[in-house]
């Protein structure tokens, strides 16, 4: 089975602190994905990356940067964490294959919470 | 990528069948539908992904009109685990990441 593995399960961090977010899979994706996930707001797509050192925003960049240096790691970055990044961060990979139908890996999600 | 329409919360009660509609009316012609179920406390899981009529597999089945405007996913005699939000997606296959997750059905499943 895939594994997407998430480092935190719960975090807390003060206002105006830099945090990481680490998600790693071990099924060689070349996608993954960075989601935030808020109550009556479902899923929104922070940043995304379909290759080594290649990221493309997503629809809520703002306030986050990402890192993708090895295939099976992709970091979320808060520069200056701030209340309204309080939320479950969800982690994602998948693979490119032409021709079939791609499914999302999820891990089971970072709930930070900002100070 | 086309705007889906779900029912925000359904219930249900343990062994019957549940069959939850989403409305899809400016579906592409190479858009899939995609379902995924969410847990408490977890990132959503893949269930089924079609492209017209009918695809089954061992966790529940998927209908789809000719139409394709709408498409229902049916799961047979839920138990209280079925218990779960259930989103559904529309856009091409290549996608996936990009997709829109909306609110979701929230399913509850009574004894």
């Amino acid at each position: 089975d895939v594994k997407v593995t998430q480092s935190s399960r719960y975090l807390v961090k003060r206002t105006g602190e830099k945090v990481f977010l680490e998600c790693v899979q071990d099924m060689d994706h070349e996608n993954m994905f960075w989601y935030r996930q808020d109550p009556g707001l479902g899923l929104r797509l922070i940043y995304f990356s379909y290759d080594v050192k290649m990221k493309e925003k997503g629809d809520i960049p703002e306030g986050y940067s990402v890192s993708r240096e090895k295939k099976e790691r992709f970091s979320l970055i808060l520069e200056s964490a701030s209340t309204n990044q309080t939320s479950m961060y969800l982690c994602a990979s998948s693979e490119r294959q032409p021709g079939t139908n791609e499914k999302l890996f999820f891990g089971s999600g970072t709930q930070l919470s900002v100070l | 990528l086309a705007k889906t329409t779900q029912p925000i919360s359904m219930d249900s009660y343990e062994g019957q069948e549940v069959n939850i509609t989403c409305s899809h009316n400016n579906i592409a012609t190479n858009d899939y539908i995609t379902w995924y179920q969410q847990f408490p406390s977890q990132g959503p899981r893949f269930i089924i992904q079609g492209y017209k009529t009918k695809v089954t597999n061992e966790v529940a089945s998927l209908f789809i009109p000719a139409d394709r405007k709408s498409s229902t996913l049916s799961l047979p005699r839920v138990s209280l685990s079925d218990t779960a939000v259930y989103y559904c997606l529309v856009g091409p296959w290549d996608q996936g990441g990009k997709l829109i997750f909306g609110q979701g059905t929230e399913l509850s499943v009574k004894p």
